[in-house]
């Protein structure tokens, strides 16, 4: 069974301050992938990375970074926290074409 | 940009009920579909994919596609309250150059015993 961990697991935050939430998979896998879940929206894809040392933008990328030092670790990064990225993180890997694994989540509050 | 809604919002079925979810989606040359499920405080788990029209049968799970009409469904057969969860449609587009996917909102489900 594949396994992706995520820490810190919650996280509250003040508005202008840099939080950083790091993921890592013992798997593997080439792709690692950064989602935001919000009631009504679903998960939308924040950044993602095909390889250590690459990353791209996914369809929400305004306001994070991501980093990817090593096959095993993907981070995001935000660098001027704001209220409206208070939500719940999800990192996830994968082989391409097959399906995604997921962590368990961070749950972020931006005050 | 890919769309992927999904219905009904949310369902409560009793124990041993057969439980049918939809989900359309805007590009029928869209790659693998996924169902993932979702328990509260959890990540999503993938339960089955299809590629190709037809259907996919997996234990109690049964998934069909028709790229005509843009609609996937998935059915759980004897639902238990184990299955009690929040349903994820994802979509693979055709222009993805790799494995990205678009979720739907989700359906709650809640089997009751």
């Amino acid at each position: 069974e594949a396994a992706v961990t995520q820490s810190p697991r919650n996280k509250v935050a003040v508005t202008g301050g840099k939080v950083t939430l790091s993921c890592n998979q013992t798997n593997n896998h080439n792709n690692m992938y950064w989602y935001r879940q919000d009631t009504g929206h679903g998960l939308r894809l924040i950044h993602y990375s095909y390889g250590a040392g690459s990353t791209e933008k996914g369809d929400i990328p305004d306001g994070y970074k991501a980093s990817r030092p090593s096959q095993e670790n993907f981070s995001l990064i935000l660098e001027l926290a704001t209220p409206s990225q208070t939500s719940v993180y999800f990192c996830a890997s994968g082989d391409p074409r097959d399906e995604q694994y997921f962590g368990p989540g961070t749950r972020l509050t931006v005050l | 940009q890919e769309k992927v809604q999904q219905s009904p919002e949310s369902l409560i079925v009793p124990e041993g009920a057969m439980v049918s979810l939809n989900c359309s989606f805007s590009d029928s040359a869209s790659q693998s579909i996924w169902w993932y499920q979702q328990h509260p405080g959890k990540g999503p788990k993938a339960l089955i994919s299809i590629f190709s029209n037809g259907n996919k049968k997996e234990g109690r799970l049964t998934v069909y596609l028709n790229r005509a009409s843009l609609h996937v469904s998935l059915h759980i057969k004897d639902s238990q309250p184990s299955d009690s969860a929040v349903y994820l449609c994802a979509v693979s587009p055709a222009s993805s150059s790799f494995s990205k996917l678009v979720f739907g909102q989700g359906t709650s489900l809640s089997v009751v015993p």
